[in-house]
């Protein structure tokens, strides 16, 4: 069975700061790995997709196979960072296209 | 803009009761989804559905029911609330792999 996990439920870190969310997953096929944020009081929206290599508000993440990691990476956070940020990997096989499995959720705070 | 709309933000129920929770999008999307989501526990899935009338159980589908008669429409059914399911409702729909989520409904059984 596929499974994701985020290592830290929190996160603090100063503005300017480097930030790195981690994320593991276990999955037997070819994994489709995302990240989702959830800003306060906002409903929950795709950040960026590991197979488009964008990167979106100035996070990144590579996808490790051999270490079966995904973790989300900015250089310098800003305040406006601070949010809850899940992992997600879509199992792509036989009827269940495009079902995703979250993470945990780490909730990143991002101090002045 | 992708729309998903929830019924209610707000939910109070008594324990036994029924409840529904409706989901409608705007998208002529074939993916919908329902998930609870939890402090510590992430989202996890209930029930989705690929395709009108048809729905496959997720990771915790026990106490749910799930129904699907038009394409825009997919409702969440609490036959029997019980206190265990007081949580965050996320209601989702997907042409592929992105999933849009609506605002949510926070649901308090008492």
């Amino acid at each position: 069975a596929q499974r994701v996990t985020q290592p830290e439920k929190l996160l603090s870190v100063f503005k300017g700061a480097p930030v790195e969310l981690k994320c593991n997953y276990s999955y037997s096929g070819s994994p489709e790995l995302f990240w989702y944020v959830q800003y306060s009081r906002q409903r929950l929206q795709l950040l960026l997709r590991h197979i488009s290599r964008e990167s979106i508000k100035g996070f990144t993440a590579d996808l490790n196979k051999g270490e079966t990691s995904f973790h989300l990476k900015k250089p310098f956070a800003q305040e406006e960072d601070s949010a809850m940020y899940y992992c997600a990997l879509s199992d792509s096989e036989g009827t269940s296209y495009g079902k995703l499995t979250f993470g945990q959720g780490t909730i990143l705070t991002v101090h002045p | 803009d992708v729309k998903v709309t929830q019924s209610s933000r707000y939910l109070v129920k008594r324990t036994g009761e029924k409840v529904f929770l409706e989901c409608v999008q705007d998208m002529d999307h074939e993916n919908m989804f329902w998930y609870r989501q939890d402090p510590g526990l992430g989202l996890r899935l209930i029930y989705f559905s690929y395709d009108v009338k048809m729905k496959e159980k997720g990771d915790i589908p026990e106490g749910y029911s799930v129904s699907r008669e038009k394409k825009e429409r997919f409702s969440l059914i609490l036959e029997s609330a019980s206190t265990n399911q007081t949580s965050m409702y996320l209601c989702a729909s997907s042409p592929y792999y992105e999933q849009y989520f609506g605002p949510g409904t926070r649901l308090t059984v008492t």
